[in-house]
């Protein structure tokens, strides 16, 4: 089974854009969650997705959005880049249905982010 | 406010030895907790454990946690230079993922 996907893999930008960052999940995974990781903050996150739906969100300003489509795929919009963007973007999906039980979070290789 | 907290941040053994990663966390809603692996690249997954108590293995990794103290283990026995990595733990609630800053473990030979 193929595993998480994310394009594109390295991506710069310049203070002011936006950008926009695709997951494929897993196949049969509906849930996609996002992280940010910086060598300052670790691994941090953004929100969750399943079934088309923004589940869960952590605290990270309105610039920071996602979406997720009727295929489970998800993007993930930042606008207004401020040079703090500069990350390792992560996506990860899982089994984890609505109220369901725990499972475990595959990630995809990333997107690298540098802002400048 | 949730967090997670691990140590030692970093550790050097040489090949051969023992190491016990540590976690502890306070998370709401809290309910498994996740272990991961990461070298230059994405994390990789090793392990989740839900229920106090029952050690998990794979190979020469294991993981146990604890619900009434909050805490959970990783052991690597006999290292081997490919487990240089950063060892990461994450409390999960309710699909969001609470990581802790990681411990960063070399395996010299």
């Amino acid at each position: 089974k193929a595993g998480v996907t994310q394009t594109p893999r390295y991506l710069i930008k310049t203070r002011g854009q936006q950008v926009t960052l695709s997951c494929s999940p897993i196949s049969g995974h509906r849930s996609v969650s996002w992280y940010q990781q910086t060598p300052g903050q670790g691994l941090q996150f953004l929100f969750e997705y399943f079934s088309e739906t923004q589940r869960n969100k952590g605290n990270f300003p309105g610039r920071f959005s996602g979406r997720q489509f009727s295929n489970s795929r998800s993007e993930m919009n930042v606008s207004t880049l401020e040079l703090g963007d500069s990350a390792l973007y992560l996506c990860a999906s899982s089994l984890r249905a609505s109220g369901g039980p725990s499972y475990e979070q595959y990630f995809g290789p990333g997107t690298r982010l540098t802002v400048t | 406010e949730d967090k997670v907290v691990q140590s030692p941040l970093s550790l050097v053994v040489h090949e051969g030895d023992t190491v016990t990663l540590n976690c502890s966390y306070e998370v709401t809603n809290f309910r498994s907790l996740l272990w991961y692996k990461q070298e230059k690249k994405a994390p990789t997954f090793l392990f989740m454990l839900t229920s106090s108590g029952i050690e998990k293995k794979s190979g020469r990794l294991s993981s146990i946690l604890d619900k009434k103290e909050l805490f959970s283990i990783l052991n690597i026995t006999a290292t081997q230079t490919g487990d240089s990595a950063v060892y990461l733990c994450a409390a999960e609630g309710w699909g969001k993922l609470q990581f802790g800053a990681g411990t960063q473990v070399v395996v010299t030979p």
